[in-house]
């Protein structure tokens, strides 16, 4: 496989459950990736790794439980989450630096019931 | 504050024909990076051209091209001959040397809708 891949591309999921989202890269970047894409608004992002290590985490609610094992390897954990948690969720990965491009799996649309 | 700034929602556009996507923005870092995204109905982001706070010369790719005025702090993008693919959600994102090339920002995106 190449690029960024995401599973699973569709999610529904009730409100006491727990699951999790995979992102794996194949391109040797060494900085990974989550955000939310809602309808009408921006992106916003939610957790960035570098190196395996966690270097951003923009305020996001402890039922998002992010996990980098490696770098290439990038999980989402969710548990009790909420009707307005319904979203795109997207992963992307890069390489350091303000000049380099991100490149994105396809996303997993998530439904919470 | 970074922000970026889309102000068009969506855009129609004639096929073969020329489309200039706006993108403003706002930064206090010395250095940033300009992106611009295509995401499709299918939902992936893809990565279209890239433009330098430094770099002399305006950026292009193909048919995109990057209109840089930094003065304006604006980074409009340009599709050249547009064709039916091109219809997708355009993004304008940024990233500072501040935030260790980590965060990036992205604009509301505009809808374009290109008519045969």
């Amino acid at each position: 496989e190449t690029g960024v891949t995401q599973t699973p591309r569709h999610l529904v999921m009730g409100m006491t459950n727990k699951k999790s989202l995979k992102c794996e890269q194949h391109l040797g970047h060494n900085a990974m990736y989550w955000y939310k894409q809602s309808a009408k608004k921006p992106l916003e992002l939610m957790f960035v790794y570098s190196l395996e290590e966690r270097v951003e985490n923009n305020s996001v609610p402890s039922r998002f439980s992010p996990e980098c094992p490696n770098s290439s390897h990038l999980f989402l954990h969710l548990h009790t989450l909420q009707p307005e948690d319904s979203a795109l969720y997207l992963c992307a990965s890069s390489q350091e630096g303000s000049r380099s491009e991100q490149y994105f799996g396809p996303g997993t649309r998530l439904t919470v019931t | 504050a970074q922000k970026i700034t889309q102000t068009q929602p969506g855009m129609f556009v004639q096929e073969k024909e020329a489309v200039t996507l706006d993108c403003t923005y706002d930064t206090s870092d010395p250095s940033y990076g300009l992106f611009w995204y295509k995401q499709p109905s299918s939902g992936e982001m893809i990565f279209l051209i890239y433009q330098g706070s430094y770099d002399q010369q305006n950026a292009t790719e193909g048919r995109y091209s990057l209109n840089f005025q930094k003065a304006r702090k604006s980074a409009n993008l340009v599709i050249s001959a547009s064709q039916l693919g091109d219809s997708a959600m355009y993004f304008c994102a940024m990233r500072g040397i501040n935030t260790g090339g980590f965060k990036t920002i992205f604009g509301a995106g505009t809808r374009l809708f290109v008519k045969a």
